[in-house]
């Protein structure tokens, strides 16, 4: 079956603007998580998805970051306003459950370059 | 709270050399513990994982970790390394909620 879908693969805007990046799940998983992924930071958690609840939104950086998922199955991840310091790799993953003890699918990422 | 430690940022070894991926971890309580691979511009993907029972966990490619509860430990082990093997690997943690990933080990294998 289809593994976790990002799109864009990659997306370069200028500082002050605002973009969405968005995933799509494995089919079925009840569980999705955002990550950041930058040079030398190794994976930074931003939020976890329970069906279309986040019961943990602890790592969005800012409140210039915020997420939402819609039918338990698409999420996208805005970001206002840009900011250099948002150029990474935004990654989703998936799981069957959010129990934490079940394998998460990651999605081949959104690399993400703010001039 | 949880954490997890990855203590080498990177690893040169020779070609068929074995190697140890150094991983600790706290946590206030049980944990899943996984390590990941992420082969030169692909995604992440599961070497293997600790949910209970034995403590040394076998994973693909002929990796395997050993989870060391007194020591908060679980790290990577290979007997003989590949070129293939050249990645970057990160150690998680889970505590049935959230997952926390270390840093990452880049294992850079010399022919």
């Amino acid at each position: 079956g289809a593994g976790v879908s990002q799109s864009p693969s990659n997306k370069v805007t200028e500082k002050g603007k605002d973009v969405e990046l968005r995933c799509d799940p494995i089919s079925g998983h009840t569980a999705l998580y955002w990550y950041r992924q930058s040079l030398g930071q190794g994976l930074e958690f931003l939020i976890y998805f329970q069906g279309n609840s986040a019961p943990d939104k602890s790592g969005l950086p800012s409140d210039r970051f915020s997420a939402e998922r819609t039918g338990g199955s698409v999420s996208t991840l805005t970001i206002q306003r840009t900011q250099q310091e948002d150029s990474a790799v935004y990654l989703c993953a998936s799981s069957s459950t959010g129990t934490g003890g079940y394998e998460q699918f990651f999605g081949p990422g959104t690399r993400l370059t703010v001039l | 709270a949880q954490s997890v430690t990855q203590l080498d940022s990177q690893v040169p070894v020779f070609e068929e050399a074995p190697v140890e991926l150094r991983c600790n971890y706290s946590s206030s309580v049980s944990v899943y513990l996984f390590w990941y691979v992420q082969y030169p511009n692909q995604g992440l993907q599961l070497l293997l994982k600790y949910l209970s029972g034995s403590t040394l966990v076998k994973g693909i490619n002929g990796f395997e970790a050993e989870f060391n509860k007194s020591q908060t430990s679980f790290h990577l082990r290979k007997p003989s390394v590949h070129i293939s093997d050249t990645a970057e690997y990160f150690c998680a943690v889970s505590d049935r909620v959230k997952v926390t990933f270390g840093t990452g080990t880049k294992l850079q294998v010399i022919p």
